[in-house]
């Protein structure tokens, strides 16, 4: 099946640091990527969905100065975290579907980040 | 309004039985596509089950089967002989739309599904 890779896995950083994400997709091209967020014993909560060659669309209540994103090619997304905040801590999911419309998303194995 | 429903926040089962999880969903577009995850402890979300609106027969992927009930706007998740690594979180989610490359996935609120030995 399709892969989505997801780096780094983990990150700890200190508060007021910026941190990048980023999702790939290995064996496909992703026109559309999408970026989740999901906190403990929680559901994912769709947070932007990244287009290629396009801003990234953000969902309400996103801040996309704080969450930027970036799609520069059809194999990857980014998503950077900027002046984290503990509150920013969370499990980020990355999905991602094929060019060739399938119908259904590809998800990355996620990174936790912790700001301390 | 919540468009995806999981009313079972737990559920007990034990090793062999067969499971049902519970989603039922709510849209207006005609055309929309339902899914079925599941997050093992580790994170990732694994795909188990797909099912188009339009689709006549319900889905089935191995020991999963997909119970849609249209008019009544539900697709529960049947696993059957139950192992004890489907011990998980289960998550159905909508998407809405035809152009599935362009359309998000909206999920609910998820299922921990526990097997007992």
């Amino acid at each position: 099946g399709a892969v989505v890779s997801q780096h780094p896995s983990w990150v700890i950083c200190k508060s007021g640091t910026s941190v990048k994400i980023e999702c790939r997709s290995l064996d496909f091209q992703a026109t559309t990527m999408f970026w989740y967020r999901q906190f403990p014993k929680q559901s994912l909560m769709l947070m932007a969905t990244s287009n290629e060659g396009s801003k990234a669309t953000y969902e309400q209540g996103v801040e996309k100065d704080k969450f930027l994103i970036n799609h520069a090619s059809l194999t990857l997304s980014t998503l950077t975290v900027t002046s984290a905040h503990p509150e920013d801590s969370s499990f980020y999911i990355c999905s991602a579907i094929a060019s060739s419309g399938k119908e259904t998303q590809y998800f990355g194995p996620g990174t936790r980040l912790l700001v301390l | 309004a919540q468009k995806i429903t999981q009313t079972q926040p737990g559920m007990f089962v034990q090793e062999k039985e067969a499971v049902t999880l519970d989603c039922t969903y709510d849209t207006s577009d005609p055309s929309y596509g339902l899914f079925w995850y599941k997050q093992p402890s580790s994170g990732e979300m694994i795909f188990l089950i797909y099912q188009g609106s339009y689709d006549q027969q319900n889905a089935t992927e191995g020991r999963y089967s997909l119970n849609f009930q249209k008019a009544r706007k539900s697709a529960n998740l049947v696993i059957s002989a139950s192992q004890l690594g489907d011990s998980a979180m289960y998550f159905c989610a909508m998407r809405e739309g035809w152009d599935s490359s362009a359309s998000k996935i909206i999920f609910g609120s998820g299922t921990r599904l526990s097997i007992r030995p």
